[in-house]
């Protein structure tokens, strides 16, 4: 398996732009993960996706950042307008969500790191 | 909230040595608890996991859990330069709610 597909790596933006980052899980994983990653802040769960199904979108910060799951092997994160306060890098990760030892390791993607400028 | 908490760090340890890596976690019904390393500019990559009381032996890694204290632990015993990394940890329920991180050296 490719393991968790990210795109765009890198993404170099000017305030007010749109900016949609895109994820494609593991192949058999039914649980998505959006987290975004800072020095200040950490690794910061955004918001995570059961089935297609968004569970809990507590930690997008604000009604600029949406995420999608259309289907079982995509997901969209979009920022609308982005702001210099979102540069970070984003990551995703998939797992199974099953109580099964192991099962319900997350993977990550490699990240894709965003500046706002 | 959730918090998952971690010495804040950085640990500098010599080579050879063990180095000792602490979390608590406030979600008394939390089950599964995992230890993630990053290498600078890379992502998270999982080391082990632990779901019951005790220790936990991978190699050069032992994972020790106390549930009742709300404590878990990754003890990395005769450390390379190789280990130097952030090590995160990480607990889940349904989400998953990961540690600051502690920053490891391992000093040749």
């Amino acid at each position: 398996d490719a393991g968790v597909i990210q795109s765009p790596r890198h993404e170099v933006t000017e305030m007010g732009q749109e900016v949609t980052l895109r994820c494609k899980p593991i192949s058999g994983h039914n649980s998505l993960f959006w987290y975004r990653q800072t020095m200040m802040r950490g690794l910061e769960l955004l918001i995570y996706f059961n089935n297609n199904v968004p569970i809990d979108d507590s930690g997008m910060p604000e009604d600029r950042f949406s995420a999608k799951m259309p289907n079982a092997s995509f997901s969209t994160l979009k920022i609308q307008p982005s702001e210099p306060r979102d540069s970070a890098v984003y990551f995703c990760a998939s797992s199974q969500q099953d109580r099964e030892a192991g099962a319900n390791v997350l993977t990550f993607g490699a990240g894709s790191r965003l500046t706002v400028l | 909230q959730k918090e998952v908490e971690q010495n804040s760090g950085p640990l500098s340890v010599p080579e050879g040595a063990i180095a000792s890596l602490n979390c608590t976690y406030s979600d008394r019904g939390s089950q599964s608890f995992f230890w993630y390393r990053q290498y600078s500019g890379k992502s998270p990559e999982l080391i082990m996991f632990i779901y019951s009381n005790g220790d936990k032996e991978d190699g050069r890694f032992t994972a020790q859990l106390n549930k009742a204290s709300q404590y878990v632990s990754l003890l990395i015993r005769d450390s390379q330069p190789s280990d130097s990394a952030t090590y995160l940890c990480a607990v889940r329920d349904n989400d998953m709610r990961f540690g600051a991180g502690t920053r490891l050296t391992v000093k040749p």
